[in-house]
């Protein structure tokens, strides 16, 4: 079975575009979230969604917005970009949203803004 | 707010040496508790959880015991193998939803043979 993927892998942006990054989760998993890694941290959460709702949102600014779609499938969109956004932005899914359940990572999508 | 601590890095180990990576957590209500990992040029994957006090997770020699009196999770191994050479990060979540989960700031483990 396919694991949790992402595209685009790498991209470089230019400071005030915008960018999409898309997540396709596990088959029959029905929850997602993004993260962003900054080199040298930790991933921080910026969404989940569940059933195609949004269920929790990190402290991120409104440039930051993600959908879900009827498939499970899922959006990230960064509005006016900054240098700061450079990151390795990650989607987990699993198949609900108990503790129970074990998240999988997709190996990130990698965004320069220059 | 909730917040992980994770003893700095980089670990540099010898073969067949003790592995201890210390975890601190602080967290309103009762969360659960996670070692991901990641090596080299591959996704975060997740090692070992454990949602209550006292419980003990365990997978691949690794061991980490939920401690709520000392707000710890730490990670250990009794003899650890070059192939245990990754980043390893400790994470909390509450609310029993592991998606939306708190991560420390990572460790760095190199084992040399």
């Amino acid at each position: 079975d396919a694991g949790v993927t992402q595209s685009p892998t790498h991209l470089i942006k230019t400071r005030g575009q915008q960018v999409t990054l898309r997540c396709s989760p596990i088959s029959g998993h029905k929850s997602v979230s993004w993260y962003q890694q900054v080199l040298g941290q930790g991933p921080q959460f910026i969404f989940q969604y569940y059933e195609k709702e949004e269920r929790g949102r990190g402290n991120f600014p409104d440039r930051f917005s993600a959908r879900q779609f009827p498939n499970y499938s899922s959006e990230l969109n960064v509005n006016a970009l900054l240098l700061g956004d450079s990151a390795l932005y990650l989607c987990a899914s699993s198949e609900g949203t108990n503790s129970g359940n074990t998240i999988y990572f997709g190996e990130g999508s990698w965004l320069t803004v220059v | 707010g909730n917040s992980v601590t994770q003893m700095e890095g980089p670990v540099t180990l010898s073969e067949e040496a003790f592995l201890t990576i210390n975890c601190t957590y602080t967290a309103t209500g009762y969360p659960s508790l996670f070692w991901y990992v990641q090596y080299p040029g591959e996704g975060l994957q997740l090692l070992l959880k454990a949602t209550k006090a006292d419980d003990k997770g365990s997978n691949k020699g690794f061991e980490a015991t939920y401690r709520k009196e000392t707000t710890s999770f730490h990670l250990e191994k009794g003899s650890v193998q070059v192939s245990d050479s990754a980043v390893y990060f400790c994470a909390l979540s509450v609310n029993t939803n592991a998606g939306k989960s708190t991560f420390g700031d990572g460790t760095t483990l190199t084992v040399k043979p």
